[in-house]
């Protein structure tokens, strides 16, 4: 199977910087997402990670380790409007296939 | 327009019932998708489109039946549902090639409860 693995859930503070991990299978990987959902919404997407690295937007940035299988989201100055679960995602070969983690359900306390 | 719209947003029917979710999308993507959420849990991917052609069913049972009707609109339709079926259906549409990025676009869904 294509296990993708994040915790469950996590909590932090506003102003707080915070990571949320990703590991998966790496046979077959053609590249990872990462999106954010809010409770009976839509995903939205974040940030995409192809190559080995750093990606930043803003508060979020999102890392890439092609040989370790492990991706990770970085969340700066937490609002509480962060507050949602975040999914991470991961294309294989053939480029139409998204296959989803198990998503971690960040709650940001004042 | 950067917008996957779809209808309804809520759906009730019975084990009986014959309905369909509607998907539409203007941005000239040529990749359309189904997708099935249970509350907390990740999307689950049912059917993809492509260039309005079916190329990846995983496995879905027969009472869910998809349609793409031309490159901007996608249906599903349901006959004979389970209660177990009730869930968010998400629609999601990218460019149909590869490249990079090339990130899906959802719409807010479809919530389907099969009484």
């Amino acid at each position: 199977g294509q296990n993708i693995d994040q915790p469950t859930e996590m909590t932090a503070t506003e102003g707080a910087i915070v990571q949320i991990n990703c590991t998966y299978q790496t046979s077959g990987f053609n590249g990872l997402f990462w999106y954010q959902q809010h409770a009976g919404e839509a995903p939205t997407f974040l940030s995409y990670n192809v190559l080995d690295g750093l990606e930043e937007k803003g508060r979020f940035s999102s890392f890439l380790s092609r040989s370790k299988g492990y991706s990770y989201l970085l969340l700066k100055e937490l609002q509480m409007k962060d507050s949602a679960s975040y999914l991470c995602a991961v294309r294989y070969t053939g480029f139409q296939k998204l296959v989803f983690g198990t998503g971690t359900r960040l709650l940001v306390s004042p | 327009d950067t917008e996957v719209t779809q209808t309804p947003k809520h759906l009730v029917m019975g084990m009986t019932n014959k309905k369909s979710l509607k998907c539409e999308q203007h941005m000239g993507h040529r990749a359309m998708y189904w997708y099935k959420q249970k509350a907390k849990k990740p999307p689950e991917l049912m059917f993809v489109y492509s260039y309005e052609k079916l190329s990846i069913n995983e496995s879905v049972p027969s009472r869910f039946s998809p349609e793409c009707p031309n490159s901007s609109l996608l249906n599903l339709h349901l006959h004979a549902l389970q209660p177990e079926d009730s869930a968010l259906y998400l629609c999601a549409s990218n460019q149909a090639s590869g490249g990079i990025g090339n990130e899906q676009f959802f719409g807010p869904g479809t919530r389907l409860t099969v009484l």
